[in-house]
């Protein structure tokens, strides 16, 4: 079992462009989670899905957009990026809910120029 | 507001020495609570987790932690660390159907 999986591993972008985060789980899980960890600040909850055809914004939404392609996949899109989300991005999944052992993937370090 | 307070945001720790990290939660409705570990450039991995039952709770790699309704703390433990203990220590708080987690707490080990 791979666990959960990112891609990509690192990105740069310039102010003002768009990409996707892609993450899937092989675990079965039906929730799913996108977290950005900052220096100092913790991990902070940007949008979840508690099943599929599911999503709820998190504690910091705002430049943000989801989608539950399936069981399986969970993405994260920024439609414009800005350098404020400069962060390291962490996808996880648990069984069901956030009161749940969550399992991580390895982290997209993204920088916004 | 639910809150998690790590006190220190680093500890540095001869190797075999013992260690303990702090951990205290706000919430008056706290249900669940987790000790994660994050090792460098990783995501994080569950040390362990109190649900309810007994206050000490053991995890892996020789990790415990014991739960004090009184004091509100969730404090981890290990007798004798070792370098591979380097890491970053997260405390997470799970209450009202949300998981707060912690500024973390970076464990150095000195050789």
């Amino acid at each position: 079992n791979a666990g959960v999986t990112q891609t990509p591993k690192f990105q740069v972008l310039k102010t003002g462009q768009s990409m996707t985060l892609q993450c899937a789980q092989d675990m079965n899980h039906n929730s799913m989670y996108w977290y950005r960890q900052d220096p100092g600040m913790g991990l902070r909850l940007i949008y979840y899905s508690a099943s599929e055809g599911t999503t709820d914004k998190g504690e910091v939404p705002n430049g943000y957009n989801v989608s539950r392609l399936n069981k399986r996949e969970f993405s994260l899109r920024l439609e414009s990026a800005a350098p404020s989300q400069t962060s390291v991005y962490f996808c996880a999944s648990s069984e069901m809910g956030l009161a749940y052992e969550q399992f991580f993937g390895p982290g997209t370090r993204l920088t916004v120029l | 507001a639910q809150s998690v307070t790590q006190l220190d945001s680093q500890v540095p720790v001869f190797e075999e020495a013992p260690v303990e990290l702090r951990c205290n939660y706000s919430s008056s409705v706290s249900v669940y609570l987790f000790w994660y570990v994050q090792y460098p450039n990783q995501g994080l991995q569950l040390l362990l987790k109190y649900l309810s039952g007994s206050t000490l709770v053991k995890g892996i790699n020789g990790f415990e932690a014991e739960f004090n309704k009184s004091q509100t703390s969730f404090h981890l433990r290990k007798p004798s660390v070792h370098i591979s203990d380097t890491a970053e220590y997260f405390c997470a708080d799970f209450g009202n159907e949300k998981l707060t987690f912690g500024t973390g707490t970076r464990l150095t080990i000195i050789p």
